[in-house]
């Protein structure tokens, strides 16, 4: 059972351009959100996180936008780079005590120039 | 500083052998995570530590899978009479610890099984 959802499976954005990855979840018990970065042959990194109280939180380039009752979140890649081309995954965990991450299926970007 | 680190980083294995997965955290972290990652997959929850307590072993695929972290810090994943489907990139993560603030999961470079 896959809990938590993830699309498109691969992009291709325009160097300058707005990369846009979506993310559904169906367990009403998760409340922290990451998002992690994973370049060829190197482990994931965490990129940005967000908690369901705020409906959007930014750093950098990087937002992601959160929709609670929809239940889905979203990870926004603004003036996307050639550097930012990469495999991204959207993960969730429950609330405390159940500290697992729920990892989606990845989307690997690609930035062409 | 180090981050996490994984051994070995290639591990090829014939059915039915035993093998032992190598985490070292980065240092003073007290939860530790075990991830299997199939390719194009995102990564799997296996089983994860605060300190030397395994606090869940529900994503285990099975007994032939067990870990262990004797003394708090470096970890051991062990699988014993390895088949093809346990071919996978094996993933081990530590945070500093699980509240808010302390969560965040770092991961190393993960270890590449191939069981033949």
């Amino acid at each position: 059972q896959q809990q938590v959802k993830q699309s498109p499976q691969s992009l291709i954005v325009q160097k300058g351009g707005i990369s846009i990855i979506n993310c559904a979840y169906e367990n009403t018990a998760f409340d922290y959100f990451p998002w992690y970065q994973q370049f060829p042959g190197k482990g994931p990194a965490l990129l940005i996180a967000i908690r369901p109280d705020v409906s959007e939180k930014k750093e950098g380039r990087f937002t992601i936008s959160f929709n609670k009752s929809a239940k889905q979140f979203s990870l926004h890649i603004m003036d996307s780079q050639p550097g930012d081309s990469a495999t991204y995954f959207c993960a969730a965990r429950a609330n405390f005590g159940n500290e697992k991450l729920t990892f989606g299926t990845g989307t690997r970007l690609t930035i062409i120039p | 500083g180090a981050g996490v680190s994984q051994s070995p980083r290639y591990k090829v294995t014939k059915r039915g052998q035993d093998v032992a997965l190598r985490c070292d955290p980065i240092s003073g972290h007290v939860s530790l995570y075990w991830y299997r990652q199939a390719l194009g997959q995102g990564p799997e929850f296996l089983t994860y530590f605060n300190y030397e307590a395994q606090q869940d072993k529900s994503g285990l695929p099975n007994d032939r899978f067990s870990a262990e972290r004797p003394e708090g810090s470096i970890s051991t994943l062990t699988i014993q009479r390895t088949e093809q489907r346990d071919s996978a990139m094996y993933r081990c993560a530590s945070s500093l610890g699980t509240s808010n603030l302390q969560e965040t999961q770092y991961f190393g470079p993960g270890t590449r099984l191939l069981v033949l």
